[in-house]
């Protein structure tokens, strides 16, 4: 089973509100992945956290603000945020965070920002 | 720093054609992981092959097969009597280690397959 869940599928959002992005695994991965793609590109990294603790934060804008409760879990707190960050945002966890080891993905939250 | 080219944006073919992907890498480490990623429009993207850079053997799965060549640093992915099921984005990768053990994926930008009936 490699499956990664993320919830919601879809969240349209105004710029004053705050919302989360949930990200759940069971496969007793050590290391989970944010990443933002926008259409018609490659997927680009945000943050990763490598144990439960931040292990890289791509100088992302701290309206963006990630949290890992448990070593399953993996959230992205969502607040004032602008028009152009409407994308697909994407969830990942590896086995270790390092040595080749495989990302799985899950589907994505669509988000839009009106 | 690592790059992956993969200059076919985009690619239509017909059922049963067989397909190339193409993916060029640049990068100054001796140990590194190559991947090949399957965005279908759904959004999810799905793993596909892992390789490392001490395997030069060529992979075949099925319908899919990959060459992996170090002297040209390309990692080409081959669909043989593609499918309709075959269409989506196709996303080649390389590993790059970070400053606290993580690694982070650097993607090629994609290459769109149109498979028409």
């Amino acid at each position: 089973d490699t499956e990664v869940t993320q919830t919601p599928k879809h969240l349209v959002m105004g710029m004053t509100n705050k919302k989360s992005l949930k990200c759940e695994q069971h496969m007793g991965h050590r290391a989970m992945y944010w990443y933002k793609q926008k259409a018609k590109k490659p997927p680009e990294l945000m943050f990763v956290y490598s144990y439960e603790k931040l292990s890289i934060n791509e100088s992302v804008p701290s309206r963006f603000s990630p949290e890992c409760p448990n070593s399953s879990l993996l959230n992205l707190h969502l607040h004032a945020l602008q028009p152009e960050d409407s994308a697909l945002y994407l969830c990942a966890s590896s086995q270790d965070p390092g040595g080749g080891n495989i990302q799985y993905f899950g589907a994505g939250t669509r988000l839009s920002v009106l | 720093a690592q790059k992956v080219t993969q200059a076919q944006t985009e690619i239509s073919v017909v059922e049963k054609e067989d397909v190339t992907l193409d993916c060029v890498y640049e990068t100054r480490d001796t140990t590194y992981y190559l991947f090949w990623y399957k965005q279908p429009p759904s959004g999810e993207l799905v793993f596909l092959i892992r390789r490392n850079s001490f395997d030069e053997q060529n992979e075949i799965s099925g319908r899919y097969s990959w060459n992996f060549q170090k002297s040209t640093s390309s990692f080409n992915f081959t669909i043989t009597a593609s499918q309709v099921v075959d269409s989506a984005v196709y996303f080649c990768a390389l590993s790059e280690p970070t400053q606290g053990g993580s690694e982070k994926l650097v993607f090629g930008k994609g290459t769109k397959l149109t498979v028409n009936p």
